[in-house]
């Protein structure tokens, strides 16, 4: 069975210093897709980011980057200039290359500091 | 294009009523998955569906929850008799293949 794991429940930083999530994940399979989603106070889920597993770029996106290490089987995402926004819990999801679940991690609660 | 709608956002019901929330996907998106968040707790999968077809429903509890994806119209997620532990957020997800899904902004269930 696939997991996802986040081994930092919480986390707290000033604005403006860079931060990174960490996630783990298990899985047998060789094509997937990984993710990163936010949700803020608001609790609406907001995709962050994505990678495909067959990709070996990293994925970017403006002030968000993952750092995807395939054969460790881990993917973090690393926040730049990190804003007062950003505070929200960040969820890292996995889903394999066909149709099947998203499976999600338990969550980073990330607080940005004034 | 509009994003996945749910509905109702906040609905409140006594323990044995039932509760039905409703989904409309993305548009071209054929594929729709229901989640439930506890409070301080992660998305737990319930249900995902294709038009007319439950693929995998190994998160719904057996007994008071159904879920539906007519041809026609939204998705319902259906909880029967409801007690104090359903209460939560019940979020919809779509998407076009099943490999990137964009959520609802959820609905939350309070049983009193």
């Amino acid at each position: 069975a696939q997991t996802v794991t986040q081994s930092q429940p919480e986390m707290s930083v000033q604005e403006a210093e860079t931060v990174t999530l960490s996630c783990t994940y298990d899985t047998s399979e060789s094509n997937y897709y990984l993710f990163w989603y936010k949700q803020p106070p608001s609790r609406q889920m907001i995709l962050v980011i994505r990678q495909e597993a067959y990709k070996q770029q990293n994925a970017t996106e403006n002030r968000f980057s993952v750092n995807f290490q395939k054969a460790a089987k881990s993917f973090s995402l690393k926040i730049s200039d990190s804003q007062l926004g950003d505070t929200a819990m960040y969820f890292c999801a996995f889903i394999m290359n066909r149709d099947d679940k998203i499976i999600f991690g338990k969550g980073t609660r990330l607080h940005i500091l004034p | 294009n509009a994003g996945v709608m749910q509905n109702p956002r906040h609905l409140v019901r006594r323990r044995g009523q039932e509760a039905r929330l409703r989904c409309s996907p993305m548009k071209g998106h054929s594929h729709v998955y229901w989640y439930r968040q506890l409070p301080e707790e992660g998305l737990k999968f319930m249900v995902y569906l294709q038009k007319e077809n439950i693929i995998d429903e190994s998160g719904m509890p057996k007994e008071r929850f159904s879920a539906e994806f007519p041809k026609e119209g939204p998705s319902i997620l259906r909880i029967q008799q409801v007690v104090r532990g359903d209460s939560a957020a019940y979020f919809c997800a779509s998407s076009p293949y099943g490999n990137t899904i964009y959520f609802g902004e959820g609905s939350w269930l309070t049983v009193v």
